[in-house]
């Protein structure tokens, strides 16, 4: 078990470019989510998949963001067109979801991806 | 809709004083709590949960929380906090039926000697 791991950890872009990090979760994890943290507030969530099944989007999600777990495994995320309002940590958590309609599944969270626009 | 109201924003404190971090939640069903601690351009690691039972929950590093249905909070405490305690702390609230978290806007927790 070596966690969730994210890369990079940090990325300056300049307004305009697109960009792309990536999330892998603890391995047999079926559940992998992305939330967004801006300075002083907490993390806001963004999107889950269960497995390879993106089942969850939040409105934060505009269009110029799209997310993929091609294999049910890695994630990556990217933001077309970055602007200087999408600066902020990018976050990944992975958790293990049994069967049944009740979820008590605990995330487990990656070091997070600094992203700055310039 | 679920929330979270962490009520202080920063709470200094003395190396081996005892301290407590409020939460408070809002949710028309049943939740589970999680105390989340955040150190310094690091993510989140978790401090503690309550999913079910026992209202006094214990976590790591020394911390509990209990869960109070009739106040809807769930307080974070520390006997003794060590300045390796200085940390952000965010208490989060998820419902059965939802898969993500929502999270508090955090406590910034300031240990000194």
């Amino acid at each position: 078990d070596t966690g969730v791991s994210q890369d990079p950890r940090h990325k300056i872009t300049k307004r305009g470019q697109n960009v792309t990090f990536r999330c892998d979760p603890i391995s047999e994890h079926n559940r992998l989510y992305w939330y967004r943290q801006t300075l002083g507030q907490g993390p806001e969530f963004l999107t889950y998949f269960q497995n390879e099944a993106q089942l969850e989007k939040s409105r934060l999600l505009s269009d110029r963001f799209s997310a993929e777990r091609p294999k049910g495994s890695f994630s990556t995320l990217e933001i077309q067109r970055t602007e200087q309002g999408d600066s902020a940590m990018y976050l990944c958590a992975s958790s293990l979801e049994s069967s049944g309609r009740v979820s008590k599944n605990i995330q487990y969270f990656g070091a997070g991806t600094r992203l700055s626009v310039l | 809709a679920q929330s979270v109201t962490q009520l202080d924003s920063q709470v200094p404190v003395f190396e081996e004083a005892p301290v407590e971090l409020r939460c408070n939640y809002s949710s028309s069903v049943s939740v589970y709590l999680f105390w989340y601690v955040q150190y310094p351009n690091q993510g989140l690691q978790l401090l503690l949960k309550y999913l079910s039972g026992s209202t006094l929950v214990k976590g790591i590093n020394g911390f509990e929380a209990e869960f109070n249905k009739s106040q809807t909070s769930f307080h974070l405490r520390k006997p003794s906090v060590h300045i390796s305690d200085t940390a952000e702390y965010f208490c989060a609230v998820k419902t059965g039926t939802a898969s993500k978290l929502t999270f508090g806007t955090g406590t910034r927790l300031q240990v000194t000697l």
